[in-house]
């Protein structure tokens, strides 16, 4: 069955260091996104991303947050200079395109990233 | 504003007893909702959704919801709990259209008991 699959696991990072997350969507997949969720804490958007443009982004994506599609498969989360208030498990997920857009999101396992 | 409110923190069930997992919401238009578990160490996996239709869905391993769009719910049942059920579910609605985003609950904590 096919999954999203993220990398890394975890990333422990200095705050101020720039990180990168990456996300292998759903192959057939159109529409990606990016959720986080602070340990004890519910799982919050970040950002959509269809058709190689941000679609919707939330008040947590400022400026030190950016998406890439750099290829045809991966789907990466840039943080510029991290703070400790962003350690949390970053969830990546992926949904297909059909009519009006009702289908699930698919979830990776997730990359705990942990600033300190 | 969209909302989800999963008013119990964790909920106790025997093994082989029904389970309910409530879940209410609030979103304007025709709401998308969404069940999905948790289990430690893994990510978030879809179990079931309601659309439109019939207000009983049913999804994976044996899990059921009932929509009422009166009472704005659409709580999580199970007619015999397992332990291996044991997890951490989440309760999700989008607005209708496009690639809307997901409103998450705040989660409720399920532990089965042999």
């Amino acid at each position: 069955e096919p999954e999203v699959t993220q990398t890394p696991s975890h990333q422990v990072t200095q705050m101020g260091q720039e990180v990168i997350l990456r996300c292998v969507p759903i192959s057939n997949h159109l529409y990606f996104y990016w959720y986080r969720q602070i340990l004890g804490q519910k799982v919050e958007f970040l950002v959509s991303f269809y058709n190689n443009e941000i679609s919707e982004k939330s008040e947590i994506f400022d400026d030190q947050f950016s998406v890439e599609r750099p290829d045809g498969s991966n789907f990466t989360l840039k943080i510029r200079s991290t703070k400790l208030e962003d350690s949390a498990m970053y969830f990546c997920a992926s949904s297909s395109l059909s009519g009006i857009g009702y289908n699930e999101q698919f979830f990776g396992p997730g990359t705990r990233l942990t600033v300190l | 504003a969209q909302s989800v409110a999963q008013p119990e923190d964790q909920v106790n069930v025997a093994e082989g007893n029904p389970l309910t997992v409530k879940c209410t919401y609030s979103v304007s238009g025709n709401p998308y909702l969404f069940w999905y578990v948790q289990y430690p160490n893994r990510g978030l996996q879809f179990l079931l959704k309601y659309i439109t239709g019939d207000n009983l869905v049913k999804g994976s391993y044996g899990f059921e919801a009932e929509f009422n769009k009166s009472q704005t719910s659409f709580h999580l049942k199970k007619p015999s709990a397992l332990v291996s059920d044991s997890a951490l579910y989440f309760c999700a609605v989008r607005r209708s259209g496009g690639y809307n985003k997901l409103i998450f609950g705040a989660g409720t904590r399920l532990a089965v008991h042999p």
